[in-house]
Formats: C-alpha cells, structure tokens, sequence
C-alpha cells in the first residue's frame, strides 16, 4: 500500500477523444509525475508537477497536459486520442525535501485502451 | 541520451535458487539509483534508493550493490520463493525523473 490512489483502473476510448485520468498523492508528498508505460517498455516520463506548476516534462507532444490542485492531487488530460496511446499510465508522488535520495511511490496505474 | 538498461530479461529460478541481476546505467552525472518490485496487477514496490558508490543495501532476503564510477548495480535475491515471482525495475534518478530500464521478469518454481 503506496498511498497513491489513481482512477479509473481501466478504460476505453475511441481514437480522437479526450480521456482525464485523475491521482491522488501520499499524504504530505507535493510532487507528481506521470509516465507512461507501454508493452514491453519500462515506464516513460511524462512530466512532474510540483506546488501546482509543471517542473519537468519528458518527449510527450502537447496533446498531452497536466493540472495539480492544491491538495496536490493532479489529473493527466490527453486530447485527440491515438491507437498508440494505449498504455497504463502511472502516478508517482514523492514528499517534499525532493531529490534524488527519496524514495518515490507509484500508484497502481490506468489501463487506457484506445480502439 | 540516457539509457538504462537490464539482464537479463526474464528468468526461471526454482525454489530455493539464488540469483542476480543487473542494472547498467550511464556512470556521468549520477545522482541515485532506484531499484523496484512489481507484481502484475499492483503498484510498483520501492525496494531500495541508491546514492553513494559502494552502497550495499538489504531488505530480507533481497540485497542490492551500487558501483557508480563502472556504471551498474546488482540485486541480488537469496533463497528464491515463489512469492519473489515478479518483474523488477531499476531507475536511474535524473533531473527530478527515473529513467527505467525494461525490467527482468522473475519466475519462480515450486
């Protein structure tokens, strides 16, 4: 048990829709990033929110954006779906002294499937 | 471009086997080394979060070593149980993000 809380687990969507997949952090953690995991990959960084702003973001097109709330849960937007953006996405928040010393904690992931 | 690579990529243990495996990482501008336990269905567990060349750190029968000058950990698991059936996953910590490699896929017989 992590602590970090993602929804929905699973879900469908048609190619050109938008999907909003939704995380809350540990408590206490102010820092969320996302990555996507596809098959047969390791997971792939997305981007970081840290205190509401974006602080990092990896080769993900624009299509794909984030928002963190002041409770520090944060929600991953991507518009006009593509088929290869199936894949789960994980959450992962870490607590606020970052760096590269802390442990950082997943949550157990959505399963997008776009058809 | 930062690479994080393992092997191997899947393994087959019986009960009560030892085994390794291994975490190769570019060795410049190192800041931590992140090692997890991921079984299908369930958030990735933190085993172990790695800084300093030479650390050695254990969790039961799962222990892991850092060589930051060479570039590579290694985790090792003593005494193999069916329960340790997982896929592991080393991350290399750069500029607030992991960089993971693919995992090795473990499996282990009764």
């Amino acid at each position: 048990e992590t602590g970090v809380t993602q929804s929905p687990t699973h879900l469908i969507k048609t190619r050109g829709q938008q999907v909003t997949l939704r995380c809350s952090s540990q408590s206490g953690h102010n820092t969320v990033s996302w990555y996507q995991q596809a098959l047969g990959q390791g997971p792939q960084f997305i981007f970081q929110y840290y205190r509401e702003e974006e602080n990092g973001r990896g080769n993900f097109p624009p299509r794909f954006s984030g928002l963190q709330f002041p409770n520090y849960s944060s929600e991953l937007n991507v518009n006009a779906l593509e088929l290869d953006d199936s894949a789960l996405y994980l959450c992962a928040s870490s607590p606020m002294d970052r760096g590269p010393g802390n442990t950082i904690y997943f949550g157990e992931g959505s399963w997008l499937t776009v058809v | 471009i930062l690479n994080v690579e393992q092997s191997p990529q899947s393994l087959h243990v019986q009960e009560g086997d030892s085994t390794n495996f291994t975490c190769s990482f570019p060795s410049s501008n190192f800041y931590a080394l992140h090692w997890y336990r991921w079984e299908t269905a369930k958030s990735p567990e933190a085993l172990f979060v790695m800084t300093l060349n030479g650390d050695e750190k254990k969790k039961g029968r799962i222990s892991a070593t850092l060589n930051t000058k060479e570039g590579y950990s290694y985790l090792y698991i003593i005494g193999s149980q069916p329960e340790d059936s997982a896929t592991y996953l080393c991350a290399s910590y750069n500029t607030d993000k992991l960089i993971f490699g693919t995992g090795t896929r473990l499996q282990v017989f009764p």
